[in-house]
């Protein structure tokens, strides 16, 4: 079965220190990897997304990702933090295969809680 | 960028009503919409695919008669929570892809804003 994992519920990072959120991936095939922010009390908005290509991939608001196919990781990045990145992030993953009805369903992980310290 | 708004953001109302949640793409046409729903400190769990023009494809152990979801248009999917319970009571969240758009047929899913239902 598909699944995606992020092992820490909460990570604590000082202003201006670089972050990592971790995720790793089972799959089926090639994956397609997505990061995604949750403010309070809010939906959830894109950052990045991993379908081919190079690796480490751009997002928004300065956040990067790298994917490694041989670890089945997509961990989150950022070189500097801010106390505004304090949030919910949520690591997704493709289902591969097509629903009944043609699409495709995205299986999220349970989500790690950023906190950015002034 | 595709948005996608949902209404009302928060809702609360006695048990035994029914609540209506709507889900609109507001710039682009959405043939599937996914509705979530979120219990506090915990992930996403989908509930249903809403598919334009047929009917919904639910979620094992969500039930069907108690989360009546319509997508009459390309544009619009309505989740009503039927007699609701306290046990309702939750963040409840759609999406939608967007295949036209910047990302193309690799579109990530866009998200609203999320509806807190409040059952008392």
């Amino acid at each position: 079965a598909q699944s995606v994992a992020q092992p820490e519920d909460q990570v604590n990072v000082a202003e201006g220190n670089p972050l990592t959120v971790k995720c790793t991936y089972s799959v089926s095939g090639n994956p397609y990897l997505f990061w995604y922010v949750q403010y309070p009390n809010r939906g959830l908005q894109f950052l990045l997304k991993y379908i081919t290509g190079d690796n480490l991939v751009k997002g928004s608001y300065g956040f990067e990702a790298e994917f490694n196919k041989s670890q089945t990781s997509f961990h989150l990045k950022k070189p500097s933090a801010l106390v505004s990145d304090s949030a919910l992030y949520f690591c997704a993953v493709r289902d591969p295969t097509r629903t009944t009805s043609g699409t495709y369903k995205y299986i999220f992980g349970t989500g790690t809680r950023l906190k950015v310290l002034a | 960028g595709a948005v996608v708004s949902q209404h009302p953001s928060r809702v609360i109302c006695k048990s035994g009503t029914s609540v209506k949640i709507e889900c609109r793409s507001l710039d682009f046409q959405a043939t599937t919409m996914f509705w979530y729903r979120q219990f506090p400190k915990q992930s996403l769990m989908l509930m249903a695919t809403s598919n334009e023009g047929s009917k919904a494809t639910y979620e094992q152990g969500v039930e069907k008669d108690k989360f009546l979801i319509n997508h009459a248009s390309l544009t619009l999917s309505t989740l009503t929570v039927t007699s609701a319970h306290p046990e309702d009571s939750s963040f409840y969240i759609c999406s939608a892809r967007d295949f036209v758009g910047t990302h193309g047929f690799n579109s990530p899913l866009h998200f609203g804003n999320g509806t807190r239902l409040t059952v008392t």
